[in-house]
């Protein structure tokens, strides 16, 4: 749902390794859903998206997971580079084809 | 595809001036786009949604007077920020909607700054 933060988690990994981001969404309804990369200055890059009658769809080098039990969902980049590092956001499409985003996460990649 | 640009990239402004934001979708029709604004370290906040001949639906929160949507074509929409003040600093974002699809592709952003 909507999300304010003063600040963005980060999460720190080591190039070459794989990198999990989660996100938490608010409304039940919501049937579609999107992973965006945000590098500094920049608007917002589609990663790979998900509809609610599944649970797992996988790209080039990342899957993403859908728990609806849980309203959770993930993003799962393989075998990380330091191109990834950006701010990733998760976006929910509810009622009016509007986007909810969350709060991001900065994934910082260690060479 | 699914190019969408904005223009300008950047904008320097003393208060009180009215700054205007151009989104295009350079590949597609867009019969639906989206403005943004995004504050440092922050989440994309919705300011309002445009569809092509109508007027903008506005979220809760925002002056439709002080932040005026334009929706000429399906490929342009303009934002005017009227009578900026320094607290309107921000990354302004739009994006653009294929007609039939629910995917948004977005801008690079617009950067305003008012001194």
């Amino acid at each position: 749902g909507e999300s304010v933060g003063l600040h963005l988690p980060t999460l720190s990994v080591q190039e070459g390794d794989n990198s999990i981001i989660n996100c938490a969404y608010s409304n039940s309804a919501s049937d579609y859903f999107i992973w965006y990369k945000q590098e500094s200055g920049k608007g917002p890059q589609f990663i790979i998206d998900i509809r609610s009658n599944m649970d797992k769809r996988q790209g080039q080098r990342v899957t993403v997971l859908l728990n609806k039990t849980v309203k959770h969902l993930s993003l799962q980049i393989a075998a990380t580079q330091p191109g990834d590092s950006a701010v990733y956001f998760c976006a929910e499409n509810n009622a009016g084809n509007m986007l909810t985003f969350g709060g991001g996460t900065r994934l910082m990649v260690k060479p | 595809g699914a190019v969408v640009s904005q223009h300008p990239s950047w904008v320097i402004c003393k208060s009180g001036t009215s700054v205007k934001i151009e989104c295009r979708s350079l590949d597609f029709q867009a019969t639906t786009m989206f403005w943004y604004r995004q504050f440092p370290k922050q989440s994309l906040m919705l300011m309002a949604t445009s569809n092509e001949g109508s007027k903008a639906t506005y979220e809760q929160g925002v002056e439709k007077d002080k932040f005026l949507i334009n929706h000429a074509s399906l490929t342009l929409s303009t934002l005017t920020v009227t009578s900026a003040h320094p607290e309107d600093s921000s990354f302004y974002i739009c994006s653009a909607e294929l007609a039939g699809q629910e995917t948004q592709y977005f801008g690079p952003g617009t950067r305003l700054l008012v001194l």
